[in-house]
């Protein structure tokens, strides 16, 4: 069975850092590329990040750019998300989901939908 | 960058009932364009992708279609359990955007 799950969320103040990790189980890690996304208290869902299988190609959305780094090791089955200068409008469930398809990413797009989704993590940025 | 607009942004059908929503980008997506659903409090499940195909284990009432900037979401007979937010998702460049959703409830 393919699983995601993530942790690491918890209550920082603005400013602050935090590390998220999703790990891996049930599906070839290393051929899928990985993604984070977001979704505040009562909103709908915003793309954060995404990268491919080997690290090669990254993405970002606008809103976190310059912020946020997400990276994976493919030998620990697991993906994560260093968020830095958190701000409130951070807040947010943030769930890692792989992508539909194994290797969907080249140099200048990804060609994935997102399937499946883990559990989500709470990140609350609050003073 | 290419907006996904969804609408209407909420609707209430009755049980049975043949229910729409339509997702409409700002440019051409070809068919890359994907619906998930999200029940109160869970994890959003994809449904659709590739604009008409459905997901393994998702119900026949759901269906799909569209290309270029248009695209539709089908309930053919609305049940209690299909209660939730519909997004679309379009996924033909690195940014994968989200619609803003649609709340179906019953009436």
């Amino acid at each position: 069975e393919v699983q995601l799950v993530e942790s690491g969320g918890g209550l920082v103040k603005p400013g602050g850092s935090l590390r998220l990790s999703c790990a891996a189980s049930g599906f070839t890690f290393s051929s899928y590329s990985m993604n984070w996304v977001r979704q505040a208290p009562g909103k709908g869902l915003e793309w954060v990040s995404s990268i491919s299988s080997s690290s090669s190609y990254i993405y970002y959305a606008d809103s976190v750019k310059g912020r946020f780094t997400i990276s994976r090791d493919n030998a620990k089955n697991s993906l994560y998300l260093q968020m830095n200068s958190l701000r409130a409008e951070d807040t947010a469930v943030y769930y890692c989901a792989r992508d539909g398809m194994a290797d969907r990413c080249s140099s200048t797009s990804c060609y994935g939908w997102f399937d499946p989704w883990g559990q989500g993590t709470l990140v609350t940025v609050s003073s | 960058d290419i907006q996904m607009t969804q609408s209407p942004s909420s609707l209430s059908a009755s049980v049975g009932d043949r229910v729409t929503i339509t997702c409409r980008a700002s440019q051409g997506i070809s068919n890359y364009l994907a619906w998930y659903q999200q029940k109160p409090g869970k994890v959003p499940k994809l449904l659709i992708y590739a604009a008409s195909t459905l997901q393994s284990g998702v119900p026949s009432r759901f269906s799909g279609s569209g290309s270029g900037t248009d695209f539709t979401l089908t309930i053919s007979s609305l049940q209690p359990e299909d209660v939730a937010t519909y997004y679309c998702q379009k996924y033909n460049s690195a940014l994968r955007t989200f619609g803003q959703g649609t709340k179906v409830e019953i009436k």
